[in-house]
């Protein structure tokens, strides 16, 4: 299966609230990076984390790493409608075939 | 700074034909990578360029090729098109190459549909 992979697939929340997403990857890193995409658009870069970070914050967002688990997650606090969007993790494998590799996305919706 | 430019947009192209997207990197970035988006495959990488070298490649049949200028841009082609080639082709460009762990950073992307 494609390393980095986010769950859920589909999160739909009140405006307002905390939405967290979830991505799983399964070979060394040395980074582990945040897009976001809205429809039909190009991805937007929203953080990077590095393999000997823990946390991250830049604004509302909040994006975790433990390596030991091979799993990160990005929570976007006090969600607002303009926060509609698809989210991708990406991770750069080192290991064999070098390519970057993205999860399949968790379509997050806002509703007012 | 200007973003990544990608051109053209949106583009028609007939089975069997082939295809020719540009990217025009950040300025002073040197990697450029490709990426193609679909539905059923999500994101998948294409190749990378740095310094006009290709450095990684993803596992993309010989009909999808690219190639780096000496100014960093970087077109690639994608020759006897078939109609699962229709998809966004993103382009992504970076100050060092993937591997460095630089922030990526994406253009629009160029829609291709195959009819």
């Amino acid at each position: 299966s494609q390393q980095g992979e986010e769950d859920p697939q589909a999160l739909s929340i009140q405006e307002g609230e905390n939405a967290t997403m979830n991505c799983s990857y399964k070979t060394s890193i040395n980074n582990l990076q945040w897009y976001r995409q809205n429809s039909g658009r190009g991805l937007v870069h929203l953080i990077l984390i590095r393999s000997n970070e823990r946390e991250k914050h830049s604004g509302r967002l909040r994006v975790t790493l433990d390596t030991s688990k091979k799993s990160s997650s990005l929570l976007i606090t006090a969600s607002r409608a303009a926060d509609t969007a698809s989210y991708f993790c990406a991770t750069f494998r080192i290991q064999g075939a070098q390519k970057l590799v993205f999860g399949q996305g968790t379509r997050l919706t806002i509703n007012p | 700074k200007a973003g990544v430019t990608q051109t053209p947009r949106y583009l028609i192209k007939t089975r069997g034909q082939q295809v020719t997207l540009s990217c025009s990197p950040i300025s002073g970035h040197r990697s450029v990578s490709w990426y193609q988006q679909t539905p059923g495959q999500g994101l998948q990488f294409l190749f990378e360029y740095f310094s006009e070298t290709q450095r990684n490649k993803g596992n993309f049949p010989g009909r999808f090729s690219g190639r780096q200028f000496s100014n960093s841009r970087s077109e690639m082609n994608v020759s006897t098109l078939e109609l699962g080639d229709s998809a966004l082709y993103l382009c992504a460009s970076s100050l060092g190459p993937l591997s460095t762990g630089n922030t990526i950073y994406f253009g629009e992307g160029s829609w291709l549909t195959v009819v």
